[in-house]
């Protein structure tokens, strides 16, 4: 089926470990985001994509980690996870730069949550 | 910067009751504004956007208006059912924000039968 997939959708760590949570397209979109959602704060953009190999920071990176090696995957690392980085992580991918041309497209989200 | 604000939730309604749910947003350029859906268990969807001023975004019987006098983006629904339960984000992409979104922190919505 096309779509955005996200794995896993659930997954649970201690402060310290490296955990990688992935996001597959199968549209062939451009363009790749990883968004953090926390309560009352809405989303936050905290690694995007313009292309293979082409990443940029957004809003929160630090502790986080991106590649993009292929078009159609976009890993996100946490290489040491902080309880702070408990939360729910969204994949998105939209086929053109300007938001206001194209649709922006979620998975499911993976729930992280570090002790 | 740009910024969104949004009412706070949880809206709770009576099914067939008209909904309102306020958007005012902050921007120092001419930003598109955008309300996304997410239903529970799922990621987020587009409901409807705006490009320009005064331009009408209606999607699935919900409808917002661009308003540049008022930086406002309010939603709005004439009678709300079961399955319109959600939560709801206004978010806005402009120049300054590199046309990046800004979101809103989301509002909650529950509709009883």
């Amino acid at each position: 089926d096309a779509g955005i997939t996200q794995s896993p959708r659930y997954k649970i760590t201690e402060t310290g470990r490296q955990v990688t949570l992935m996001c597959h397209q199968t549209w062939s979109h451009s363009y790749m985001f990883w968004y953090r959602q926390d309560l009352g704060h809405g989303l936050r953009l905290i690694y995007y994509s313009a292309a293979a190999d082409i990443t940029d920071k957004g809003e929160v990176p630090d502790g986080y980690v991106v590649s993009r090696s292929k078009t159609e995957n976009f890993p996100l690392t946490l290489e040491s996870a902080t309880r702070s980085q408990t939360s729910v992580y969204f994949c998105a991918s939209r086929e053109t730069f300007l938001p206001g041309t194209g649709e922006l497209f979620f998975g499911e989200g993976s729930r992280l949550t570090v002790l | 910067g740009n910024s969104v604000t949004q009412m706070e939730g949880p809206v709770t309604l009576s099914e067939e009751a008209f909904l309102t749910i306020n958007c005012t947003y902050t921007a120092t350029g001419y930003p598109s504004l955008f309300w996304y859906v997410q239903y529970p268990g799922e990621g987020l969807q587009l409901l409807l956007k705006a490009t320009k001023a005064d331009d009408k975004g209606s999607n699935k019987g919900f409808e917002a208006t661009y308003r540049k006098e008022t930086t406002s983006f309010h939603l709005e629904k004439g009678s709300v059912q079961v399955s319109d339960s959600a939560v709801y984000f206004c978010a806005l992409s402009d120049t300054d924000s590199n046309y990046q979104l800004i979101w809103g922190a989301g509002t909650k919505l529950i509709i009883k039968p």
